[in-house]
């Protein structure tokens, strides 16, 4: 069975940092790029980045680029993102998602974790 | 990127059939064959019902079809049930930029 399990969701005040981390089991990790997809309260589905199965491609949403860095520990099971310089806007469910498709990046979401909440406040 | 264009809310009775519109431009839904719809009940994970238009994955009812014409995508529900009450989703790639993708509003369906 394909898990996927987010954790490192913080209230964090504006400018700061923050690293979320996505364990996976039930699936060949390393076979599959992964998404990072937010939503924040009350509201719809945004993209925010995708890297792929070998972490050798990374894309960013223009909202977060220069600002989130994606990455992947193969070795681990892991996808992490790493949040720099955070603002009120990012304030969001952020979910871990597996690409439908073997190495594919132009790959829709299968699964997806249940979330970790980030909250940028002062 | 801008989001796609959904309308906000639908509704229907038991039985009937529905369609939600998903409309981008021709650098996202008209451009590629890669829409995807997601349902998405309150306080659970999105899941995928449509990807590459019009394909179901594995388990999902064939109740629910996807189709596209132009720069709009469309998902439709025949016999409608009462869980089928959710919000949805559509999704496209996009080349606006580099390799993205972007979300519609979501679509908020009612079983009356």
């Amino acid at each position: 069975e394909v898990q996927l399990v987010e954790s490192g969701g913080v209230v964090v005040q504006p400018g700061g940092s923050l690293r979320l981390s996505c364990a996976a089991s039930g699936f060949t990790f390393d076979d599959y790029a992964m998404h990072w997809v937010r939503q924040a309260p009350g509201k719809g589905l945004e993209w925010v980045s995708l890297i792929s199965w070998d972490g050798g491609s990374t894309y960013y949403a223009d909202s977060v680029k220069g600002r989130f860095t994606i990455s992947r520990d193969n070795s681990k099971n892991s996808l992490y993102l790493q949040m720099n310089s955070l603002r009120a806007e990012d304030t969001a469910l952020y979910y871990c998602a597996k690409a439908a498709m073997v190495r594919g990046v132009i790959s829709p979401c299968d699964y997806w974790g249940q979330g970790t909440l980030v909250t940028v406040s002062s | 990127q801008s989001a796609l264009t959904q309308p906000a809310s639908v509704s229907g009775s038991p039985g009937q059939s529905i369609t939600i519109s998903c409309t981008g431009t021709s650098s996202d839904v008209g451009g590629y064959n890669y829409v995807s719809w997601y349902q998405q009940h309150p306080g659970k994970a999105p899941k995928l019902m449509i990807y590459d238009v019009s394909n179901r994955p594995s388990g999902v009812s064939n109740r629910f079809s996807g189709s596209k014409s132009g720069n709009t995508a469309s998902l439709t529900i025949s016999g409608l049930q009462a869980e089928d009450e959710a919000d949805y989703y559509c999704s496209s790639y996009t080349s606006s930029s580099t390799l993205n993708w972007v979300f519609g509003g979501g679509t908020k369906l009612t079983v009356l």
